[in-house]
């Protein structure tokens, strides 16, 4: 059973379209984390959120964390082939301290 | 930047041989972790060590173990690699002991025969 889905699974859109994709989960996270990954690579953390309600902006990346701390969205303005890749979104709950990652969204931008 | 390390970035084996895979990190940071991952799909947690002499079993379950000798090191060994084994392999690290950021080595792609 996953602890977060992500949805959709799989984008393809092209250059200068918007999109959002979606982290959730039936569970209280205390911190939620997006990371993207790119083929061949490791992932790379782009946000973390911490406060329910919460909205921090990277460039044309807009990431949002749900009031109730149980969701998350990542919101790209005029996507750009740069984009494409893996975007992985990881919380963590109250108890322990492991991350659990999403199911994982592939996004490809088409010049 | 990040300054995790794994070696080798791409390994092809036959079945039954014994390998391992290397991790190192010069950051200093006390928990590390390995994950499976197949191309373009969900991270799975098969290992993670809060620091020397410390490890522990992820999520999924993994014929892989490993150990804890030094901070900076965590390798991966499999005694008797399977077809089934073939996947990406990630070593991450993070510091202290909150939810913090984790850092990713680039991966090492197994291909079993």
């Amino acid at each position: 059973t996953q602890l977060l889905e992500q949805s959709p699974q799989f984008l393809s859109i092209q250059e200068g379209e918007n999109l959002t994709v979606y982290c959730n989960s039936s569970s209280v996270f205390s911190s939620l984390q997006w990371y993207r990954q790119e083929p061949g690579e490791g992932p790379v953390l782009l946000v973390t959120v911490v406060t329910g309600g919460e909205v921090k902006k990277l460039k044309r990346l807009t990431f949002q964390f749900g009031d109730a701390r149980k969701d998350s969205s990542l919101h790209i303005t005029a996507a750009q082939p740069g984009d494409t890749g893996l975007y992985l979104c990881a919380g963590g709950l109250n108890t322990g301290n492991q991350f659990y990652f999403g199911t994982g969204t592939s996004l490809t931008v088409i010049p | 930047e990040a300054d995790i390390y794994q070696t080798p970035r791409y390994l092809v084996i036959g079945t039954g041989k014994k390998i391992t895979l290397e991790c190192s990190q010069t950051m200093g940071h006390d928990k590390m972790y390995w994950y499976q991952q197949d191309p373009g799909m969900e991270l799975h947690l098969i290992h993670y060590s809060y620091g020397v002499n410390s490890t522990e079993k992820g999520d999924l379950s993994s014929e892989s173990t490993v150990s804890r000798i030094r901070t900076e090191h965590f390798p991966l060994t499999l005694e008797s690699a399977r077809p089934s084994h073939t996947s990406q392999y990630l070593c991450a690290s993070s510091e202290g002991a909150g939810q913090e950021t984790q850092y990713f080595g680039p991966g090492t792609r197994l291909l079993v025969l």
